[in-house]
């Protein structure tokens, strides 16, 4: 069956530019994340959302990200102001709903984005 | 502060078993050990994951200590494919902690 997508696959901006990233997670599960993987370094956990609430954000780094989730599927992760430190590989995954640990996490191929 | 330790780098010969160590030696009663791995320019990938007893699957074998501070991962038959990053992550049986924390992981290198 389908994966979990994202799009675009690779993103250049500039310095200063707002951005959107898509994540279509497999369908049917509700429980989405985003992470964020600078170059050499494990994945880093942003935000999570239940449904189309976030039910947890601590992980973004500032005011300027800002993700949703309005139908409880496709979410959005939005970048404003981009800044060349905003450079990594952009990862979604989804699972199952949350509850017992065992729920493992299904991860798409990451959009690329590249501050210039 | 890192709940797991691995070493940076490994190794492995093609078509032999590769084994994988992560110490975990803070892990509480109620924590789970998972293993995912990620392939150059792919998202992470679940292997398997384990309480206290010993786990098999399609992919692999996890071998946990009688006292669970330490496990490994057995690849039993590493092949080309087999190349990635291979993280140990601690989380909770019970999960309010939904988030995976991924450290460096051990970059697995199977050579032909």
């Amino acid at each position: 069956g389908a994966g979990v997508s994202q799009t675009p696959s690779n993103k250049v901006t500039e310095k200063g530019k707002y951005v959107e990233l898509r994540c279509d997670p497999i369908s049917g599960h509700t429980a989405l994340y985003w992470y964020r993987q600078s170059l050499g370094q494990g994945p880093e956990f942003l935000i999570y959302f239940q449904g189309t609430g976030a039910a947890d954000d601590s992980g973004l780094p500032n005011d300027r990200f800002f993700a949703v989730r309005p139908e409880g599927s496709v979410s959005t992760l939005k970048i404003q102001r981009t800044e060349r430190g905003d450079s990594a590989v952009y990862l979604c995954a989804s699972s199952t709903p949350m509850g017992l640990a065992g729920n493992e996490q299904f991860f798409g191929p990451g959009t690329r984005l590249t501050v210039l | 502060d890192a709940k797991t330790t691995q070493p940076p780098s490994m190794d492995c010969a093609e078509g032999r078993a590769a084994n994988l160590p992560c110490n975990h030696s803070t892990i509480s009663g109620n924590e789970y050990v998972y293993w995912y791995r990620q392939i150059h320019s792919q998202g992470p990938q679940y292997i398997i994951h384990g309480l206290k007893n010993n786990e098999t699957n399609e992919m692999a074998s996890l071998i946990i200590t009688e006292d669970r501070k330490s496990s490994t991962l057995i690849l039993p038959h590493a092949t080309l494919r087999d190349t990635a990053v291979y993280y140990c992550i601690v989380r909770p049986i019970i999960s309010n902690d939904y988030k995976l924390s991924f450290g460096a992981g051990t970059t697995v290198t199977v050579r032909a």
